[in-house]
This record gives C-alpha cells, sequence and structure tokens, in this order.
C-alpha cells in the first residue's frame, strides 16, 4: 500500500514567521509532487507542483523535495493570516498495470496568528 | 474560462432516494474523479476516470455508480445502497493520469 503522510498539526506560527509543512511518501518510484491549499469548506486549490530534486520557488512559497529521503516540504515565508488553512500533499501512485492515481496525505493546519 | 462545475452546491435527500451529483469540465483533461471528504478528514477516492467509456473504484465505491459518456463530464450517484451519504463531494480532472488534478467547488450532500 503506498502512503503520503503528513503531521496532521495543527502548526501555528506567528504572522510574518515562516511556516515549514513537511510530507513523506512510501513509493520510491513517484517522479512528481503537489502542495494543495484547502481552506475550510472549500475545495483544494493547487499551490506547487516539483518534479526534480531540490528547491522550486514560486513568491512567498519555496517546495523541497529531497528524493534520496523521500520527502518533500513547503515553506511559506512571510506567513499571513490568509494562509491559515489545510495543506495536502499528493504523489502519484506508481502501480503496476493501468491503475494510476494520486495518493493523498491527510493534510496539516496551519494557523497563522496576527 | 477553463474550469471545472459542480452542481448542485447543496443538495437535500431523503433516505432511500438516489441522487445524481453533475460535475462538468471544459479543460480538456482525459482524467476525472470523485472524492468524498467527511469533516476533520482526508480525500478518499470513490470513483476515477483515464478516458471515456472506461472508469475504475476507488477506495470506497460502494453505494456509489458513475458513467463517462463524454469526455467532459463525469456524473456521480449516490445510491440508496450508500449507507453514510452526508458527505462533502469533490470533482477534479486532470490532463493524464498522475498528473496535477485540478479541483470543482464541491457538493455538500445532506440526507434527512
Amino acid at each position: 500500500q503506498k502512503e503520503v503522510e503528513q503531521n496532521s498539526g495543527p502548526l501555528s506560527v506567528p504572522e510574518g514567521a515562516i511556516a515549514s509543512l513537511n510530507c513523506t511518501y512510501s513509493d520510491r518510484g513517484s517522479q512528481s509532487f503537489f502542495w494543495y491549499r484547502q481552506y475550510s469548506g472549500k475545495s483544494p486549490e493547487l499551490i506547487m507542483s516539483i518534479y526534480s530534486n531540490g528547491d522550486k520557488e514560486d513568491g512567498r512559497f519555496t517546495a523541497q523535495l529531497n528524493k534520496a529521503s523521500q520527502y518533500v516540504s513547503l515553506l511559506i515565508r512571510d506567513s499571513q493570516p490568509s494562509d491559515s488553512a489545510t495543506y495536502l500533499c499528493a504523489a502519484p501512485g506508481h502501480n503496476a498495470g493501468n491503475n494510476r492515481k494520486l495518493i493523498w496525505g491527510l493534510g496539516t493546519s496551519l494557523a497563522v496568528n496576527p | 474560462d477553463g474550469g471545472i462545475t459542480q452542481s448542485p452546491k447543496y443538495l437535500f435527500r431523503k433516505e432511500g432516494q438516489n441522487v445524481t451529483l453533475s460535475c462538468e469540465q471544459n479543460l480538456n483533461h482525459d482524467a476525472m474523479y470523485w472524492y468524498r471528504q467527511d469533516p476533520g478528514q482526508g480525500l478518499r477516492l470513490i470513483y476515477y476516470s483515464q478516458i471515456v467509456n472506461d472508469f475504475q473504484k476507488g477506495d470506497i465505491a460502494e453505494g456509489y455508480s458513475v458513467s463517462r459518456e463524454k469526455k467532459e463530464s463525469f456524473p456521480l450517484t449516490v445510491t440508496s445502497a450508500q449507507k453514510n451519504p452526508t458527505a462533502f463531494y469533490l470533482c477534479a480532472s486532470s490532463i493524464v493520469a498522475e498528473n496535477e488534478q485540478f479541483f470543482g467547488p464541491g457538493t455538500r450532500l445532506t440526507v434527512l
């Protein structure tokens, strides 16, 4: 059973701080990883995709991938109260045959305090 | 504007009734998905379709049915066999399976 694991939190940071969210995965064959943000009562929204080892930056967001250690992280710089949400990590399930889908973590709840 | 639409936004159903949730996309995506999310819980995959006229069961398919007659549409029927159908239902699509998925706004189903 392929798995994606996240610390459920809640993670609480003060406004302006760096929030660090982590995700580990079990399938060494996974080649791509996705971070989604989900506000309460809303649908998930894709915020970052990462495909190769190292860092990928987009505005205040940085995704970091370490395939050897099988983890992917999301850093949010200058955290704002509007960043308060649940962050979901997803990776492809690298199954044999025709059964291809994303495997989802349960999400980490982030609270940014003014 | 390209995107995914789901209707209705809120749906109320009496016990014993079947109900169909609509999902339409104009992104020209091959793959479509249905998820269920309960309060404070993660996403659970109900059904998915990688191509027209083909679909596979997800992790919690019992009590649900789908069809994929058109590339743009992937309706989900919640049948009376689903014992606890009250939940937030999310439809998503991707260019192909394993790529990033894009979500519709969701349908909140309440069984009275």
